[in-house]
């Protein structure tokens, strides 16, 4: 079953509104989570690490402000598309280890679908 | 950087086959190696995991090997099905450690006719 959750699956919005999406780990606590962006036809690219507890890591031309994350909880990590616009349409994945640092597989959710109308 | 590429970008064969997957990354100080299934739309599944040390890791029907000296990772499917029909993809972590931050390759889309 599944390990990682992500809510919405899909979500449409309108240009200038901003989006949450949510990430939960079932059954295991995360001290760390990964946001990653994948645009159609296009493998997957890291946008930040989520950290509990503290600041989000981001990755190289990832805008912070634009893109805020939020890992309030060992269970729970949202990232929050702020002013979206057509462009920020595309899948959003996060992930997760178990349990938490140890050398074991990253575990996906299924993927956000966001469209920016 | 490390750059991961994969090859073929699509591949289409008859039910039963026996396949081939293909990875290559630039930089071998990698920690360990992971091949994923995406379903379209969907999020990844984790399919197997190669730590730096092994050869290769078995699961069913699948069998992933490792060469870090030449750069490769295949990934073998055996009497393949159509539910096997998916994207491939192979990760490696950023840097030389189990950072968790994966860069991945493009994908292979696998298509398997009945």
């Amino acid at each position: 079953g599944a390990v990682v959750s992500q809510h919405p699956s899909w979500v449409i919005c309108k240009s200038g509104t901003s989006v949450k999406i949510e990430c939960r780990s079932l059954d295991f606590q995360a001290t760390t989570m990964f946001w990653y962006r994948q645009f159609p036809k296009q493998s997957l690219m890291l946008m930040a690490t989520s950290n509990e507890g503290s600041k989000a890591t981001y990755e190289q031309g990832v805008e912070k402000d634009k893109f805020l994350i939020n890992h309030a909880s060992l269970t729970l990590s949202t990232l929050t598309v702020t002013s979206a616009h057509p462009e920020d349409s595309s899948f959003y994945i996060c992930s997760a280890r178990i349990p938490s640092g140890s050398n074991s597989p990253l575990h996906f959710g299924n993927g956000t679908r966001l469209t920016v109308t | 950087k490390q750059e991961v590429t994969q090859i073929p970008a699509a591949l289409s064969v008859p039910e039963g086959e026996n396949l081939v997957l293909n990875c290559s990354f630039t930089d071998s100080a990698i920690y360990n190696l992971q091949w994923f299934r995406q379903d379209p739309g969907k999020g990844l599944t984790s399919l197997l995991l190669i730590q730096s040390s092994q050869r290769e890791q078995t699961s069913g029907r699948l069998n992933a090997s490792l060469d870090k000296s030449s750069g490769r990772s295949t990934l073998y499917i055996a009497a393949s099905q159509p539910g096997d029909s998916a994207t491939y993809l192979c990760a490696v972590p950023h840097g030389s450690g189990n950072t968790g931050k994966l860069i991945f390759g493009q994908g292979t889309t696998l298509q398997v006719k009945p």
